[in-house]
């Protein structure tokens, strides 16, 4: 499978823990995203990434969440000090080319935070 | 002002019917326009991109108009299959982020 693929795919997990997610994109693509997404709303940008370099970062996102790329393929975004409020789906998607194409979602990473 | 704004229903048609969603954006230098299809707790997937004179892909038609900043879909002979959610998509000037609406639910009722 060559799609975009994250783990894991559930994590429960008590308030004030830390948790991280991966998220591995498609091979070719060199642009990485981060999404939350809680019911009944649409995918709310958190930050995204362009090969290793973080472009930008959504200014609704707490200093307690951190994404990184280190080399341009993986990427982990971390969530420190969990609050309830965290509990969401966090999707990861990627593309490619210019000018902005697709975005390729993987099944997204469930957080419930207790 | 939401940077993507979508009516998120419920919109619950027959099968046959023609159904028409609109989405308006805030920022009128936003270059790409894409729709959505989310199933329910799957994942989003690209349905169509929006080009500035309008495409149509079998029974769904997408159109853009610039001057008032929206952006329509058009369902026609509605199916079963497609309940979901559509989600608007915009991308800014300068940048590759991508903004979503709050999606807009269907429901089609035999």
């Amino acid at each position: 499978d060559t799609g975009v693929s994250q783990d894991p795919r559930h994590k429960i997990t008590k308030r004030g823990q830390n948790v991280t997610f991966r998220c591995d994109p498609i091979s070719e693509h060199n642009r990485l995203y981060w999404y939350r997404q809680t019911l009944g709303q649409g995918p709310e940008f958190l930050t995204y990434f362009q090969n290793e370099a973080q472009l930008e970062k959504s200014r609704l996102l707490s200093d307690r969440f951190s994404a990184e790329r280190p080399k341009g393929s993986f990427s982990t975004l971390e969530i420190q000090r969990t609050e309830q409020g965290d509990s969401a789906m966090y999707l990861c998607a990627s593309s490619a080319g210019t000018p902005p194409g697709e975005l390729f979602f993987g099944e997204g990473s469930r957080l419930t935070v207790l | 002002r939401k940077e993507v704004e979508q009516d998120p229903g419920p919109f619950n048609v027959p099968e046959g019917a023609t159904v028409a969603f609109n989405c308006t954006y805030s920022n009128s230098a936003s270059q790409s326009f894409f729709w959505y299809r989310q199933d329910c707790r799957k994942e989003p997937k690209l349905l169509m991109s929006v080009y500035s004179s309008g495409n149509e892909d079998g029974r769904f038609t997408a159109q853009l108009n610039r001057a008032s900043q929206y952006i329509s879909l058009l369902i026609r002979d509605s199916k079963l299959s497609d309940s979901a959610t559509y989600l608007c998509v915009v991308n800014g000037p300068g940048t590759y982020k991508y903004i979503f609406g709050t999606g807009t639910r269907l429901k089609v009722l035999a």
